[in-house]
């Protein structure tokens, strides 16, 4: 079975830092990988998605790489600001359902 | 564009009685998945439904069930509601799976009193 798990579970950084949210998964079979961001007690919105045959995928400040063999992945945040506060998840699909990590929590202190 | 819509947003019910969850994908999207968040969990997977058939069920009770209608919109059915029901039940539609992503909607929040 598939497990994903993110490091760290909460981080904390001075507005302007870059930073890196951590993803693995045991199971490299994958077809592809997705970061979504939650806002507290609401929905997840979908921030980047990886196909398995591609390396990263950037969006403005996010960059998020994929290394299968490894089952790695990272969010890369670039210049950081507050409204970036949230829970960021990752999520591994293996054909029938996506995996996801319980999220690494980012506050971002003005 | 519409995205994925769920109804109500949240729902108040008595232990032992039965809820009812819609979810209504984004045009065109034929796979719609449900997630269970509950308090300080991760997402835990319930159902998946493409072309209106069940094609993946996760580790929960038979009192969970749903189904998929023709226009592909979903509903999610919980009998016989425990506490530990209590939860944020999210729906994600994808256009097919394998290769597409998830987009899900903002869930309805389930508490069982």
């Amino acid at each position: 079975k598939q497990e994903v798990t993110q490091i760290p579970a909460a981080l904390s950084v001075p507005e302007g830092e870059n930073l890196v949210l951590n993803c693995s998964f045991t199971d490299s079979a994958i077809y592809n990988l997705q970061w979504f961001r939650q806002d507290p007690g609401k929905g997840l919105t979908s921030l980047l998605l990886i196909q398995s045959s591609q390396r990263e995928q950037t969006s403005g400040r996010l960059n998020a790489s994929l290394d299968k063999s490894s089952g790695r992945s990272t969010l890369y945040i670039a210049a950081s600001q507050p409204g970036d506060s949230a829970t960021y998840l990752c999520a591994a699909n293996t054909g029938n359902q996506f995996y996801f990590g319980t999220g690494t929590s980012l506050t971002v202190i003005p | 564009e519409a995205g994925v819509t769920q109804s109500p947003t949240h729902l108040i019910k008595t232990r032992g009685q039965q809820a009812t969850l819609r979810c209504s994908p984004i045009s065109g999207h034929t796979s719609v998945y449900w997630y269970q968040q509950a308090l300080g969990l991760g997402l835990q997977f319930l159902l998946w439904y493409d072309e209106g058939e069940e094609r993946n069920r996760g580790n929960f009770p038979p009192r969970f069930s749903g189904r998929q209608f023709p226009n592909y919109s979903s509903e999610l059915n919980v009998n016989a509601l425990e506490l530990e029901d209590s939860a944020l039940y999210l729906c994600a539609s994808s256009p097919g799976h394998y290769r597409k992503g998830y987009t899900f909607g903002s869930g309805t929040r389930l508490t069982v009193v």
